[in-house]
């Protein structure tokens, strides 16, 4: 599987975008992006996912460079109900997902 | 977006005796589920993948004997942990995919505290 690598802290300002990056230099063709994030004693919640384009929902966006090799996840107005662990994860081919330490942002009010 | 239920949410129990964790997924056939643990502010750690009808594959250091697995229908995964003991408290999560190409839903986790 390929491995990612994300800064392991970072502070945002309430109502601010909030923009998490994420390295996976070793992803293959036909793995995707996810993101998850953990909010304290609970189990991850989907955010989102992509291949190669970008994608947005309710939640979130997710931009993918054109090379796949990083990607950005992107909260559009956090909230202090967004603080959490954030992880992104390479999808492998036998249906696994294996977590990182992601990355645990703070909202400040 | 789909659901995954885990029961019980916590258990406490004593050492020596055996705990059975349930992962069903509610609205969605699962053909695989997963297992993770988590130890306090470390990451999830994938225990082993469970197969409907046939036999789970386990990580590498994961006791297959200890941490017994069963997926007896397309909704429903246990994990057993046997012979508890004070290490093995920890908080336990399962999670579920239709496809390659979906994403992964979690159960809400379960804390297991070994007294």
């Amino acid at each position: 599987d390929a491995k990612t690598t994300q800064p392991p802290s970072m502070d945002c300002a309430e109502g601010r975008a909030a923009n998490l990056p994420c390295n996976h230099s070793t992803i293959s063709g036909n793995e995707y992006v996810y993101w998850y994030r953990q909010i304290h004693s609970q189990g991850p919640q989907y955010i989102i996912h992509g291949l190669k384009n970008n994608e947005t929902n309710e939640m979130a966006s997710l931009i993918i460079t054109e090379d796949r090799k990083s990607s950005t996840l992107i909260l559009p107005h956090a909230t202090l109900r967004d603080t959490a662990v954030y992880y992104c994860i390479v999808g492998s081919n036998d249906y696994k997902l294996s977590f990182g330490a992601g990355t645990t942002v703070t909202v400040r009010a | 977006g789909a659901v995954v239920s885990q029961h019980p949410s916590w258990v406490i129990c004593k050492s020596g005796t055996s705990v059975k964790i349930e992962c069903r997924s509610l609205d969605f056939q699962a053909t695989t589920m997963f297992w993770y643990r988590q130890f306090p502010k470390q990451s999830l750690m994938l225990m082993a993948t469970s197969n409907e009808g046939s036999k789970a594959t386990y990580e590498q250091g994961v006791e297959k004997d200890k941490f017994l697995i069963n997926h007896a229908s397309l909704t429903l995964s246990t994990l057993t942990v046997t012979s508890a003991h004070p290490e093995d408290s920890s908080f336990y999560i399962c999670s579920a995919r239709e496809s390659l190409d979906t994403e992964a839903f979690f159960g809400q986790g379960t804390r297991l505290t070994v007294v």
